[in-house]
């Protein structure tokens, strides 16, 4: 069964900081991940999907990197803002299944 | 649509009784997913639609909870006898394909009193 664990749960940083969000997941066989944010009492944005056979995409200041080998997946934020300030999602398919598993999501908070 | 859309944004209701969800996908969306989120929880997945058919049904908690999408588009999330564990914001979302990003709705936020 595919578990996945986003370490920190809260994480609170100054403005320009560039910082690094982990999330891990148990089964490696996994189809592609997905990150996203999510504001407070709104939907998820989607920020990167990664499929399975690539090792990274970027958009803008997001670099989100995936290694499967050891069930793990990072998000690099560069020079962070303070509208950065949401919580983060890390979402799993494994192979041979349409479901979307979910970590818990780190909250990050940047200030000003 | 320019986006996915839900209603009602929240609902109210009494224990025992029925309520429905309703979810419009991107237009041309052929995926569909519906999930539930509890506070301070990532969204746990329900029901995955490829099309008008369910191709995973297997994150409905129980036979309370079903959902259809007839036509291939609008989807409806129906609980029935609705217990006060089943409050919650309820989410739905929409990719090109299986394989695609999901966009997701603002949620409906449902409370069971």
């Amino acid at each position: 069964k595919q578990e996945v664990t986003q370490i920190p749960a809260a994480l609170s940083v100054p403005e320009g900081e560039n910082l690094v969000l982990n999330c891990s997941f148990t089964d490696s066989a996994i189809y592609n991940l997905q990150w996203f944010r999510q504001d407070p009492g709104k939907g998820l944005t989607s920020l990167l999907l990664i499929q399975s056979s690539q090792r990274e995409q970027t958009s803008g200041r997001l670099n989100a990197s995936l290694d499967k080998s050891s069930g793990r997946s990072t998000l690099y934020i560069a020079a962070s803002q303070p509208g950065d300030s949401a919580t983060y999602l890390c979402a799993v398919r494994t192979s041979g299944t349409y479901k979307y598993i979910f970590g818990t999501g780190t909250r990050l908070k940047v200030l000003a | 649509g320019a986006g996915v859309s839900q209603t009602p944004s929240n609902k109210v209701t009494e224990k025992g009784k029925y309520v429905e969800l309703r979810c419009d996908p991107i237009s041309g969306h052929t995926a569909l997913y519906w999930y539930r989120q509890s506070l301070g929880q990532g969204p746990e997945f329900l029901i995955y639609f490829q099309g008008t058919g369910a191709a995973d049904d297997s994150g409905l908690p129980n036979d309370r909870f079903f959902a259809v999408r007839p036509e291939g588009s609008v989807s409806t999330l129906k609980i029935q006898r609705t217990e006060r564990g089943d409050s919650a914001v309820y989410l739905c979302a929409s990719s090109l394909s299986p394989t695609s990003e999901q966009y997701f709705g603002p949620g409906t936020r449902l409370t069971v009193t």
